[in-house]
């Protein structure tokens, strides 16, 4: 079973573009979200995160809204450039015994056109 | 600041051989965590270490192992070797176990292992 459902699964977009991605998760325990961007040949690098206690959340160009009673979240690049294409991760996370482990979406390619 | 290393870069094994793989997380971090990625499941949690203790397991069989050492670092083992396996093994590592802000996890390039 899928905890955390992420879509699409490929995104093309030109320069300038915004580009969404989005992702729903079943477990309400989850109360942790965070956002990974990982190129090719390098691991996954946290992009931003977000708690359940706020709707929104914005870093430079990258926004994160979340929609608690609908377990659903969504990544939005801004003006999307090119040096952005990578595969972005969406992940659910809940307290482990001190651990927040991720439990990671299937991974979206987000490909810009210049 | 030197990141999370993972060594070898690059692996290639034959089935039924058992294989260890190496991280070295940022200095300070005392959790360490490993996953599969795989094209076809994603990535995957194996188990988490904090001060040398596992403090959490995936689900994946026994043949799949590791420990931590006094310095941080870990490793993992595979033993008997299925073609399976094949995949990308990623190491994290976070001051405490990620989730507050400032203390998320940082991964390593990972080690490419290929059975065949």
């Amino acid at each position: 079973q899928q905890q955390v459902k992420q879509s699409p699964q490929s995104l093309i977009v030109q320069k300038g573009g915004i580009s969404i991605i989005n992702c729903a998760y079943e477990n309400t325990a989850f109360d942790y979200f965070p956002w990974y961007q990982q190129f090719p040949g390098k691991g996954p690098a946290l992009l931003i995160a977000i708690r359940p206690d706020v709707s929104e959340k914005k870093e430079g160009r990258f926004t994160i809204s979340f929609n608690k009673s609908a377990k659903q979240f969504s990544l939005h690049i801004m003006d999307s450039q090119p040096g952005d294409s990578a595969t972005y991760f969406c992940a659910a996370s809940k307290d482990s015994g001190g651990s927040y482990i991720p439990t990671f979406g299937r991974g979206t390619s987000l490909i810009v056109h210049p | 600041k030197a990141g999370v290393t993972q060594t070898p870069r690059y692996l290639i094994k034959t089935r039924g051989q058992q294989v260890t793989l190496s991280c070295s997380p940022i200095s300070g971090h005392r959790s360490v965590s490993w996953y599969q990625q795989t094209p076809g499941q994603g990535l995957q949690f194996l188990f988490e270490y904090f001060s040398e203790t596992q403090r959490n397991k995936g689900n994946f069989p026994g043949r799949f192992s590791g420990r931590q050492f006094s310095n941080s670092r870990s490793e993992m083992n595979v033993s008997t070797l299925e073609l399976g396996d094949s995949a990308l093994y990623l190491c994290a590592s976070s001051r405490t176990g990620g989730g507050l802000e400032g203390y998320g996890y940082t991964f390593g390039s990972g080690t490419r292992l290929t059975v065949v």
